[in-house]
């Protein structure tokens, strides 16, 4: 069974400061997608950025960014210049292309921006 | 953008009754939706998967009497909680995978979400 693994329950930050959340991840697929979403405290899910596995190349969406390691199943966020709006819930998700759009998610990080 | 509505946004009932949440897909048809369960600070749990015109699939745990997921069309899906109880009360999220290419490579998009509480 695949498994998605988010060991920082809480993470805090200074506004303008970089943060990395933490992600690993259990497959013996080679086809997959990792993501990584915000739920805010209004609740909704928020795709932040997506990784296919067969790029090598890491994924990019203005501040955030990703360090995805195929060979080590790792799959870290990286937030640059912490603004008070990241505050949020974040999940690593992992999908196989060939059971669909089902998600697996990781436990959760709570990231807290402080002023 | 492709949107997926969910009603209603939060909903209080008695014990013993049932409720039921639609889920909608706007400007897109959807050939899967996706019914996730998540408790207070905790992660989401995939409770079932439902295709248009077919049976649901439930996840190992999930009683399928006590949820009912009609997928009655492309752009529908409807989650029945009967005879809720307060151990029901819960947030409810739906996600609907989009059928063909859109825009973006992307393919699965998330309800805003019910707030259920059972008294």
């Amino acid at each position: 069974a695949q498994t998605v693994t988010q060991s920082q329950p809480e993470m805090s930050v200074q506004e303008a400061e970089t943060v990395t959340l933490s992600c690993t991840y259990d497959t013996s697929e080679s086809d997959y997608y990792l993501f990584w979403y915000k739920q805010p405290p209004s609740r909704q899910m928020i795709l932040v950025i997506r990784q296919e596995a067969y790029k090598q190349q890491n994924a990019t969406e203005n501040r955030f960014s990703v360090n995805f390691q195929k060979a080590a199943k790792s799959f870290s966020l990286k937030i640059s210049d912490s603004q008070l709006g990241d505050a949020a819930m974040y999940f690593c998700a992992y999908r196989v292309e060939t059971s669909g759009s089902r998600l697996t998610f990781g436990e959760g990080t709570q990231l807290t921006v402080n002023p | 953008g492709a949107v997926v509505s969910q009603h209603p946004s939060r909903v209080i009932c008695k014990s013993g009754t049932s409720v039921k949440i639609e889920c909608r897909s706007l400007d897109f048809q959807a050939t899967t939706m996706f019914w996730y369960r998540q408790f207070p600070k905790q992660s989401l749990m995939l409770m079932a998967t439902s295709n248009e015109g077919s049976k649901a699939t439930y996840e190992q745990g999930v009683e399928k009497d006590k949820f009912l997921i009609n997928h009655a069309s492309l752009t529908l899906s409807t989650l029945t909680v009967t005879s809720a109880h307060p151990e029901d009360s819960s947030f409810y999220i739906c996600s609907a995978e989009r059928r063909g290419r859109g825009a973006t490579n992307e393919k699965l998009f998330f309800g805003s979400g019910t707030q259920l509480s059972v008294l």
